[in-house]
């Protein structure tokens, strides 16, 4: 199989604090990992490219300042959203390629609220 | 900058009609997935093509990649209320980056 877990699933936080949250791949090892952000009724949309053992790459527009990601495992990546503010305040899905599958694999996200 | 542009972005049917979602792209994809998505979870795989005019077929879902692989499309046939969800397809241009379409958010009416 090819599962991609995420935790935790649900987050309130209060503005101005940092939340940290997980991606894992628990059957694969994974040297590329992705983050996504989607609001209410819209899309995906890639915010970046998390890369074991280096740096991530950013898509245009997304602040790495804000959006620290950390890939320090074949299996772990995370994304933590530093001084939350309410207008962070998303559904976040990472996702893993596996070595031989032609797809990445999602997982089932995280709903931030920040009050 | 590759675009995924998916249409329509709303459908509202009766069950038991048919209909057609479409993705398009002036890039060339290595591969493109079309996903469902449930509201407050992952997007969930519903398949993936790979080769130019490539056809499947998944009970009353039939997916179609173009010859230049710019291109899909999704048909239902004979929606049923179960049906009902956001559909989305993404496609991927060399390893696993993948981007995604709009959205085509499906009620079916029963």
């Amino acid at each position: 199989g090819a599962v991609v877990s995420q935790h935790p699933s649900r987050v309130i936080c209060k503005s101005g604090t940092s939340v940290k949250i997980e991606c894992r791949s628990l059957d694969f090892q994974a040297t590329t990992m992705f983050w996504y952000r989607q609001f209410p009724k819209q899309s995906l949309m890639l915010m970046a490219t998390s890369n074991e053992g280096s740096k991530a790459t950013y898509e245009q527009g997304v602040e790495k300042d804000k959006f620290l990601i950390n890939h320090a495992s074949l299996t772990l990546s995370t994304l933590t959203v530093t001084s939350a503010h309410p207008e962070d305040s998303s559904f976040y899905i990472c996702s893993a390629g596996k070595t031989g599958r032609s797809e990445a694999f999602f997982g089932q996200g995280t709903r931030l609220t920040v009050v | 900058t590759q675009l995924l542009e998916q249409s329509p972005q709303f459908l509202s049917i009766q069950e038991g009609e048919n209909l057609t979602v479409y993705c398009n792209s002036s890039s060339v994809f290595s591969s493109l997935q079309w996903y469902r998505q449930e509201p407050g979870e992952g997007p969930v795989l519903l398949v993936t093509v790979v080769t130019g005019g490539e056809v499947k077929k998944l009970k009353r879902l039939t997916f179609q990649f173009g010859d230049a692989r710019k291109d899909s499309s999704l048909h239902i046939t004979a929606a049923q209320p179960g049906d009902t969800g956001l559909y989305l397809c993404a496609g991927a241009s060399g390893g696993f980056k993948t981007i995604f379409g709009a959205g085509t958010r499906l009620f079916v009416k029963a």
